[in-house]
């Protein structure tokens, strides 16, 4: 059982776009939604999360978009850069956290 | 250390030995998280420990996976009668808290096993 649900896969962006990534999840007892970004050879790192009161939160060139009455949330990357091409997953809690599939995204300049 | 230890970094063994995979959690982190990552997906839990007992198990495969953590820092898992199909990086994550506070998890860079 998928219980939380990532799309797309893989993404390709232009240097200077903008990456969406968006997740769907089931369960209404996740109390906290991170995404992690994680490259090849390494461990997944915590990049941003938000909690399931908040609509909306930013960091930087990176913002978590929350929809609790859809249970979707999906994270943007503006001024996309070469160096942010890795893999992202969303996450959720309920303790333990589970994890969406992935999205590959490559920056291309 | 800074961050979480795993070893061994890689781990090639044939069908049906056992083996035995590290983590050494960020020091004073209580929790201790194992996840499985295959190819192409996203990690799996497995188990996790708040100090010296498994606080839930519930994502082991089978009772061919076991884990410990005797003295609540390092851990290891056991894997006996390895199958082709247990070939993944293996995935140690800690947190200095429950976890019911805060979803950050700090992992390590994993054990590659590869099950010939």
């Amino acid at each position: 059982q998928q219980q939380v649900k990532q799309s797309p896969q893989s993404l390709i962006v232009q240097k200077g776009g903008i990456s969406i990534i968006n997740c769907a999840y089931e369960n209404t007892a996740f109390d906290y939604f991170p995404w992690y970004q994680q490259f090849p050879g390494k461990g997944p790192a915590l990049l941003i999360a938000i909690r399931p009161d908040v609509s909306e939160k930013k960091e930087g060139r990176f913002t978590i978009s929350f929809n609790k009455s859809a249970k979707q949330f999906s994270l943007h990357i503006m001024d996309s850069q070469p160096g942010d091409s890795a893999t992202y997953f969303c996450a959720a809690k309920a303790t333990p956290l589970v994890f969406g599939k992935g999205t590959r995204l490559s920056v291309i300049a | 250390g800074a961050g979480v230890s795993q070893t061994p970094s890689n781990k090639v063994t044939e069908k049906g030995k056992y083996v035995e995979l590290r983590c050494d959690p960020i020091s004073g982190h209580t929790a201790l998280y194992w996840y499985r990552q295959s190819l192409g997906q996203g990690p799996e839990f497995l188990i996790y420990f708040q100090g010296t007992g498994a606080a839930d198990d519930s994502g082991l495969p089978n009772d061919r996976f076991f884990a410990v953590r005797p003295e609540g820092s390092v851990s290891t898992l056991k894997i006996q009668r390895t199958e082709r199909g247990d070939s993944a990086v293996y995935l140690c994550a800690s947190s200095p808290t429950l976890g019911q506070n805060t979803g950050e998890l700090f992992f390590g860079e994993g054990s590659r096993l590869t099950v010939l």
